[in-house]
């Protein structure tokens, strides 16, 4: 069966630290990936989605990066973190039918 | 752009009362529509969702959802809860045109809180 990590599971940076938040995902090949920042009231947000290696699309302009380096691995980035970056970030990935399946989430706050 | 509305942002009952959550989006073409659910420190979850077919779906523990497309709605119901049903739930939709590859949109959420 598939199985969807994400770490770290919390995180405190101080403001311009760099980010990286990593995912992984086992047992499909070729999965679309997807990462999501959730704050409390405001639902869901996409922010980059990913069909295969190297191709990153982005939703929205943001301080933030991502990069599929390989098959099942989605990482998120951030050279310069602002405050407004302090949020919950959720890996997904996702068939081809739109269904999505998540990650635990990290927790990022920026001091 | 395609948006996801959801009625109530926090919606408090009683243990057997009957719930309906209201979720409505804005695209008229072809949709792929979900409900999720994130129980108290728990990841999100897939609860029930629609591609085609009979409009009624039923999803796990006990929910439903009707699809009615005259409307654009897609709303979540079931007939009697639990206090373990005390979660947020989000509605989403998927455009069927993109693939299903550029991922959902949700709704902001509904905060349900089941009194004992």
């Amino acid at each position: 069966s598939q199985t969807i990590h994400q770490w770290p599971a919390t995180l405190v940076q101080p403001v311009g630290s760099p980010l990286s938040l990593e995912c992984t995902v086992e047992g499909t090949s070729n999965p679309n990936l997807y990462w999501y920042r959730q704050a409390a009231g405001r639902g869901l947000q996409l922010l980059f989605y990913s069909v295969g290696i190297g191709q990153i699309s982005s939703e929205v302009p943001q301080n933030l990066s991502a990069s599929r380096p390989q098959d099942r691995q989605f990482i998120l980035s951030s050279k310069k973190l602002l405050l407004s970056d302090s949020g919950f970030y959720l890996c997904a990935w996702g068939t081809n039918t739109g269904e999505l399946f998540f990650g635990e989430g990290s927790r990022l706050t920026v001091l | 752009a395609q948006s996801v509305s959801q009625h109530n942002h926090h919606v408090i009952l009683s243990e057997a009362a009957s719930l309906e959550l209201g979720c409505n989006y804005s695209y008229g073409g072809t949709v792929n529509l979900f409900w999720y659910v994130q129980y108290p420190g728990q990841h999100l979850q897939l609860l029930l969702k629609y591609f085609s077919g009979d409009p009624l779906v039923k999803g796990i523990k006990g929910f439903e959802a009707e699809f009615i497309k005259s409307k654009f709605s897609f709303n979540l119901r079931k007939p009697s809860v639990q206090w373990s049903d005390t979660a947020e739930y989000f509605c989403a939709v998927n455009l069927y045109s993109g693939g299903g590859a550029d991922g959902l949109t949700f709704g902001k959420g509904t905060h349900l809180i089941i009194q004992p």
